[in-house]
């Protein structure tokens, strides 16, 4: 099965900041990389598919670059409503791996 | 809008089985996917298997031997069901839709179902 790893477990950050998610796929995975934003209450949402596609109704600072196996989720300008865990999910093989998670703070 | 409800029974006897529903609306079972997903307390998210719109389903081999998926498109309800429950199987689980045409990304989900393995 490919591994995906997300390194930070957690981050700590300013409300305006940039901040920078990384996951690292254990073999080349052609894009095929998804970011999902889980709040504090359980929800889940996604927010990037095929790397850097926004999904409807995701706000515009959040956005998602990478090739091969390394992949990052960017979010501008941190705010408020930005503090979450946030996973990677491989999506072109089975199992649909997800990595760790990311916690973000403030 | 698109939604989804689990419907679990909480509390499970170990070595028992457990069943949980997932109801959706806003989109019909026979041209999407759903999956299900657990997530143990503090933990990472498990992808546990998908039933597709056609009804070919694909299950996590680690978990294979203990889950059922199934749906019935004509009540917009997916099944899951695992056996042979253990204290380490506690977690929410989810339901979420598997899009089309956005490269098998699960694009809603609902708002999971707590089980809790414990005699």
């Amino acid at each position: 099965d490919i591994q995906m790893t997300q390194t930070t477990s957690s981050l700590s950050a300013s409300l305006g900041d940039r901040v920078t998610i990384s996951c690292r796929a254990s073999q080349d995975i052609g894009n095929y990389l998804n970011w999902y934003q889980q709040k504090p209450d359980g929800t889940v949402k996604l927010l990037i598919y095929y790397t850097s596609r926004l999904h409807s109704g995701v706000p515009s600072r959040f956005s998602g670059s990478g090739s091969g196996t390394d992949y990052s989720l960017t979010i501008s300008t941190l705010e408020q409503e930005d503090i979450a865990t946030y996973f990677c999910q491989l999506a072109n093989k089975l199992p649909y791996t997800f990595g760790g998670g990311t916690k973000l703070e403030i | 809008q698109v939604q989804l409800k689990e419907s679990g029974p909480g509390l499970v006897a170990p070595s028992q089985s457990l069943s949980i529903t997932c109801t959706v609306s806003g989109f019909s079972l026979i041209s999407y996917g759903v999956h299900w997903v657990r997530q143990p307390p503090g933990k990472g998210l498990e992808w546990l298997g998908v039933i597709w719109a056609g009804g070919s389903i694909h299950y996590n081999s680690a978990l294979m031997s203990r889950l059922t998926i199934s749906k019935d498109n004509s009540k917009s309800q997916v099944f899951l069901e695992m056996n042979s429950l253990q204290t380490d199987d506690t977690a929410m689980y989810y339901c979420a839709r598997g899009g089309v045409g956005n490269y098998y990304a699960m694009d809603y989900w609902g708002q999971g179902t707590s089980v809790t393995v414990s005699s």
